[in-house]
This record gives C-alpha cells, structure tokens and sequence, in this order.
C-alpha cells in the first residue's frame, strides 16, 4: 500500500499570500489527484495529473515523479480558499486502487 | 446539473438497525464508489461499481453491502449498524475508470449509537 503524506497538517496565512501545500508518496504512481473539501463537507476534485504541471485560475499542481512529490500552490490566496486540499494517489490508472492523505487544512484570513 | 447526490444527509441510528444510504449520478458514469472518511485518517474506500449490475470490495468492505441495479444509483447498506460505523459517508463517481476526475457527492453523516 502506498504512503501519503501531505504538509503541513494545518496552515493558517494572510489574504494574499502565496500557498504551497506539500505531497508526498512512497511508491511509483500513475496518478496523482489534488481534491478541495469545504467547510460545509462536500469534495471537489481540483487537478488529476501524472506528469508535469496544470494551471487553472489561482490554482497551480506540479508533480516530480523521480523524487515521489506534489506540490499546490495557490497565489493571491482569498478567504473563499479555506478549505481542507487532500492529496490521493494511484499506483495504477484506476481509481478503486487510490490512497488518500489525511489532508492540509488551510485557513485564509482576511 | 445535479452531478452526484447522496441521501439522507444525517441519520442517527441505534446499534443493531439497518439502514441504506442512496447515491444518484446524472453523469452517466460507468463506475461509483463509496468511501468512509474519519477523523485523522484519509478517504477509505468500501464498494465501488464498476458498472450496472456489478460491485466489488474495496479496503474496508466488513459490515456494508451495495447494490447497482441500475447505472446511475449505487446503494450502500449496513444490515446491523455498530458504533464503529460513525462516520461520514462520500459517494463518488467517474466516467471510467482511470485516469479520470471523481465526482464527489456531499457526504451523509452517520452516527450510531
């Protein structure tokens, strides 16, 4: 089974800072997802990537397969960004075979 | 668009009841899965479906049964509920079955008591 772990656990950080959250695994993947949980508890899938870099709005996900590591960044953070970013990976293309991180809970302060 | 959506959102239930949890996709997505989330631990799968008529175990399956009668419904139902099943329930969904997004319902809190 692969290990996720994901940094910091808990990041608190000042409107329009730039946020770096951290992934790490132990074991080769083929995929690589970026999920948002919100307060109210729903999940949104934001990235699925297994190599390079994707863009969308504010949000950037890298990934560097030889050193086993993801990263999301956020620029211009905004308080509508709180939320709670977990990171899940795969070993193979399909999705029953994810393991899930405990997540990073961000907190954006006006 | 609806997406995927979970029913009930709560539900309180005493130790030995049964209960069935309802995910409806208007996706039509081939496979659904459903997961268990706890605090402290990572998203843990129970079921999935990897189309109608089909289901399979996931990691933590003991307890829980599911049914895919049709393709846009997976239902997720514990016979005799235990206290160790109080948990937030996810229900999600994809197209295929990688590498595509998942489609993540709002969640049903359970609590057994």
């Amino acid at each position: 089974k692969n290990e996720v772990e994901q940094s910091p656990q808990n990041l608190t950080a000042q409107e329009g800072e730039f946020i770096t959250i951290n992934c790490s695994y132990s074991v080769g993947i083929s995929a690589l997802h970026w999920l948002q949980q919100h307060p109210g508890g729903g999940i949104v899938s934001l990235f699925m990537l297994s190599s390079g870099k994707k863009k969308h709005g504010r949000l950037i996900a890298t990934i560097n397969i030889q050193e086993k590591h993801s990263s999301l960044h956020i620029t211009a953070s905004h308080p509508r960004d709180s939320a709670v970013y977990i990171c899940a990976v795969g070993l193979n293309f399909g999705n029953e075979k994810l393991t899930f991180g405990t997540g990073t809970r961000l907190t954006i302060i006006p | 668009n609806a997406g995927v959506t979970q029913t009930p959102k709560f539900r309180v239930l005493k130790t030995g009841q049964s209960m069935t949890l309802l995910c409806a996709q208007d996706m039509n997505h081939e496979y659904m899965y459903w997961y268990r989330q706890d605090p402290g631990m990572g998203l843990r799968l129970i079921h999935y479906s990897v189309g109608e008529g089909t289901t399979a175990k996931g990691e933590v399956p003991d307890g829980y049964n599911v049914s895919r009668l049709k393709k846009q419904n997976f239902l997720l139902g514990l016979e005799s509920a235990a206290p160790s099943q109080t948990s937030v329930y996810f229900c999600a969904s994809s197209y295929l079955r990688g590498p595509f997004s998942l489609f993540f319902g709002e969640g049903s809190r359970l609590t057994v008591l």
